[in-house]
């Protein structure tokens, strides 16, 4: 079946530090693959998107690739800011269905 | 682009009484909508997909008669907790997709508590 596996949090980090959660996955084909941000005592909001191996998924600093060799998709920021405190969750949406996969989720804190 | 809200953000009921949530797409017509259920510090858990004008699919485990789910509209579905007890106190957000589209827009969540 399908599964994410994300890199267990909680993580802290400094203000401008590079921040990075690992993110693999399980899947027949090309799943796409997604990072959402849950700020707290609110939903999801899509962060990045990537629907090919080797696209680029990015915004608001954030990047991920879309790796089919090694089934990743990490998600790196290269200066966070307290801001970017938050939960991040990786998801994958199969190549035959419209359900989402979602990974554990990883609580980041960032600290002035 | 592409909104969703839920109504209401929060709830406080009595066990044993029912609750509506609300779960609306603001500016695109959503084919299929979701709704998930988040634990403390958890990550979500499909509950149900529902699909305009059809029944909703339910993910095994999760009570049909206890979670009624309408999709009435293209804008609209929403989600009863019927006879509310305590251990359905939780976070529930829905999220929508419109046509030829996969990816989900989340709406804000609703927050029961159920006394």
């Amino acid at each position: 079946g399908n599964s994410v596996t994300q890199m267990e949090g909680p993580v802290t980090l400094s203000e401008e530090a590079f921040l990075t959660i690992n993110c693999t996955y399980t899947a027949t084909g090309y799943p796409s693959l997604f990072w959402y941000v849950q700020y707290p005592g609110e939903g999801l909001q899509l962060l990045l998107k990537a629907t090919k191996a080797d696209d680029k998924g990015s915004n608001k600093g954030f990047e991920a690739t879309y790796r089919k060799e090694t089934t990743s998709f990490h998600l790196e920021k290269g200066s966070v800011q307290v801001s970017d405190s938050a939960v991040y969750f990786c998801a994958l949406n199969p190549v035959d269905d419209y359900k989402l996969s979602f990974g554990a989720g990883t609580t980041v804190t960032v600290r002035a | 682009g592409a909104v969703v809200s839920q109504h209401p953000s929060r709830v406080i009921c009595k066990s044993g009484t029912s609750v509506k949530i609300e779960c609306r797409s603001l500016d695109f017509q959503a084919t299929t909508m979701f709704w998930y259920r988040q634990f403390p510090k958890k990550s979500l858990m499909l509950m149900a997909t529902s699909n305009e004008g059809s029944k909703a699919t339910y993910e095994q485990g999760v009570e049909k008669d206890k979670f009624l789910i309408n999709h009435a509209s293209l804008t609209l579905s929403t989600l009863t907790v019927t006879s509310a007890h305590p251990e359905d106190s939780s976070f529930y957000i829905c999220s929508a997709r419109f046509a030829q589209a996969e990816t989900q827009y989340f709406g804000p969540g609703t927050r029961l508590l159920v006394l």
